[in-house]
């Protein structure tokens, strides 16, 4: 099937850090660019991250700049974030998304960032 | 940064209805948008792409038209499958903006 599955969230302290991961399968991981999206609780969808096929390119969102970096390891058909100094206000559902157009969607992975 | 105004941010209607929502941008984004349903608990659906290009599976009741700064989603007949948050999404340059979204409910 094709598929994306994340991983990696959890509870975690204001000021901490986390490492997501997101499982492609069943397509060429490697031609694809790729998103990181997030939903707060009751909020809407919030674009945060992307990265071409082959990483050269890459962007962020004001709200995650500096705190957060998106990586891709093609060879393990694997996406990841890594998110540090993270904020009360980080908590949310965070899913991969394949795609310039984001036809493919993870489950998302929830995050929540609380003392 | 371009910014999205989508709106109505929530709606009621009937089934058999036609409604319209728009989405507005700051700036010129030609026809790089794209649009999405998302229903509770799940992941969001894409329903049109390239402003007007009905994404292959999906009901000929949805339809976007619009290019440059102005686009709108209609329904032409509203369905019981069809209650649902809708979002706008550009996606030509960073950042890749979402509208705030459209709750659409029953009547």
């Amino acid at each position: 099937d094709v598929q994306l599955l994340e991983s990696g969230g959890a509870l975690v302290q204001p000021g901490g850090s986390l490492r997501l991961s997101c499982g492609a399968s069943g397509f060429t991981f490697s031609s694809f660019e790729m998103n990181w999206v997030r939903q707060a609780p009751g909020k809407g969808l919030e674009w945060l991250s992307y990265i071409s096929s082959d990483s050269s390119t890459i962007y962020y969102a004001d709200s995650v700049k500096g705190r957060f970096t998106v990586s891709r390891d093609n060879a393990k058909n694997s996406l990841y974030l890594q998110m540090s100094n993270l904020r009360v206000e980080d908590t949310a559902v965070y899913s991969c998304a394949r795609g310039t157009i984001m036809r493919l969607w993870g489950q998302g992975t929830l995050v929540t960032v609380s003392s | 940064d371009i910014q999205m105004t989508q709106s109505p941010s929530s709606l009621s209607a009937s089934v058999g209805d036609k409604i319209t929502i728009t989405c507005r941008a700051s700036q010129d984004i030609s026809s790089y948008l794209a649009w999405y349903q998302q229903k509770p608990g799940k992941v969001p659906e894409l329903l049109i792409y390239a402003a007007s290009t009905l994404q292959s599976g999906v009901p000929s009741r949805f339809s976007g038209s619009g290019s440059g700064t102005d686009f709108t989603l209609t329904i032409s007949s509203l369905q019981p499958e069809d209650f649902a948050t809708y979002y706008c999404h550009k996606y030509n340059s960073s950042p890749r903006t979402f509208g705030q979204g459209t709750k659409v409910e029953i009547k």
